[in-house]
């Protein structure tokens, strides 16, 4: 059973223009969320995140959005950059414990130029 | 800050082989995750260290398994009798807590784990 699901395995952008990655979640335990970046034959890298307390975040070109409600979160990129090419991966957590990661299947992004 | 390192980055064995995996973690982090990522799949969680104490296991992770984190700095994963589906890339990832919020875990770049 998938509690964290990008149910888009690819995107393809224009260079310059918004990329909108989404990731949809079922258990109401996860009160935090994450977005790691992973090049191939590397380890994921951390992105930017949000708590439960907060329905956006800000960093750069990154902005998070979530929805509590519809269990719902996206990572925006704007504007999208060929470098950005690569696989992101949502994940999330409980606080309290191991607070371990639980990631979804990833989103490969490719921004032409 | 030289960020969470890891030992080997590839590692090609036979089945039936043993193996054993080593993490650096970022130096003031007290706990140490280990999380295995299989081809079309995301990371999943296998075990945790807070300091030397390994706190929680995956049921992923079985008894031919094993991980240490002596003195609560550098861990290692040890597989024993490798099968083909172990072959995976093996992550390891580190965060400071302080008990009050949750904090961001920092990964490494890997051990590709091969076995024929």
């Amino acid at each position: 059973d998938q509690q964290v699901k990008q149910n888009s395995p690819s995107l393809s952008v224009q260079e310059g223009r918004i990329s909108i990655l989404n990731c949809d979640y079922t258990n109401s335990m996860f009160d935090y969320f994450l977005w790691y970046k992973k090049y191939p034959a590397e380890g994921p890298t951390f992105l930017i995140s949000i708590s439960s307390i907060k329905d956006k975040n800000e960093d750069g070109r990154f902005t998070v959005f979530l929805n509590k409600s519809a269990k719902h979160l996206s990572l925006h990129i704007v504007p999208s950059q060929p470098g950005d090419s690569a696989v992101y991966f949502c994940a999330a957590t409980a606080w309290g414990g191991s607070e371990k990661l639980v990631f979804g299947k990833g989103t490969k992004l490719t921004v032409n130029p | 800050d030289t960020g969470v390192s890891q030992d080997p980055r590839h590692k090609i064995t036979k089945r039936g082989q043993n193996v054993t995996f080593r993490c650096d973690p970022i130096s003031e982090h007290n706990r140490l995750y280990w999380y295995r990522q299989t081809l079309g799949q995301g990371p999943e969680f296998l075990t945790y260290f807070q300091n030397e104490a390994q706190l929680e296991k995956s049921r992923l992770l079985s008894d031919r398994f094993s991980a240490e984190r002596p003195k609560g700095s550098f861990s290692t994963l040890e597989i024993q009798r490798t099968e083909q589906g172990d072959s995976a890339m093996y992550l390891c990832a580190s965060s400071f807590s302080s008990g009050g919020s949750t904090d961001t875990q920092y990964f490494g770049p890997g051990t590709r784990l091969t076995v024929l």
